[in-house]
């Protein structure tokens, strides 16, 4: 069972409020991935880090940023909310290496009013 | 660049039921594929995976996938099912250079009945 935690798990915020979604993981992986999912779509990667001090932009522009001060964790920052961050947003982390599978945590849904 | 087709968005079975998912993949460079599955309100969770080596991969909860170099696929199957079965599928890809960063699929819905 992988140990990765994200907090909150739901939020319901106004529009212009600075939120930041958090992403801790126990298992000392180098690598930790951002996704963005809607509803019946697929994921797609908006940030990831190769390990400390480390972050690129993913596939999918996002208006959100990220920091990588401390191995486990990787939390997200949107400086101010829109409608359109309206989602649910999901971390993953996996180790160094050719082929390892990705871990998932539970997932943020995210709505903006 | 890579790229995942998932031709059913949605496939309902009865319970004790063979199943198969589909996945089709796109690449020019050499893959590794996955599966994984979304249960409701939950992450997703690594069912199996095709790095190298046999086409036939056993994965958890009694599923198994064969990679088709060919035909550029790697579909799911489950002789078969449960009621808890009833999920969110997706398939994965990435290259097995580099990052190797994961392209899903927009996921096929598994209905399981009674």
């Amino acid at each position: 069972e992988a140990d990765i935690y994200q907090t909150p798990r739901y939020l319901v915020i106004g529009t212009g409020k600075k939120i930041t979604l958090e992403c801790s993981q126990t298992m000392g992986h180098d690598k930790m991935y951002w996704y963005q999912q809607d509803p019946g779509m697929e994921l797609h990667l908006i940030h990831y880090s190769y390990g400390v001090n480390s972050t690129e932009k993913g596939d999918l522009s996002s208006e959100s940023t990220v920091s990588r001060i401390r191995t486990e964790h990787f939390p997200l920052t949107l400086e101010s909310a829109r409608p359109s961050h309206t989602s649910q947003y999901l971390c993953a982390s996996s180790p160094s290496g050719s082929g390892e599978t990705q871990y998932f945590g539970p997932g943020t849904r995210l709505l903006v009013l | 660049a890579q790229s995942v087709t998932q031709l059913d968005s949605q496939v309902p079975v009865f319970e004790e039921a063979p199943v198969e998912l589909r996945c089709n993949y796109s690449s020019s460079v050499s893959v590794y594929l996955f599966w994984y599955v979304q249960y409701p309100n939950q992450g997703l969770q690594l069912l199996l995976k095709y790095l190298s080596g046999s086409t036939l991969v056993k994965g958890i909860n009694g599923f198994e996938a064969e990679f088709n170099k060919s035909q550029t696929s790697f579909h799911l199957r489950k002789p078969s099912v449960h009621i808890s079965d009833t999920a969110e599928y997706f398939c994965a890809v990435s290259g097995n250079t580099g990052f190797q960063k994961l392209v899903f699929g927009t996921g096929t819905r598994l209905l399981v009945s009674p």
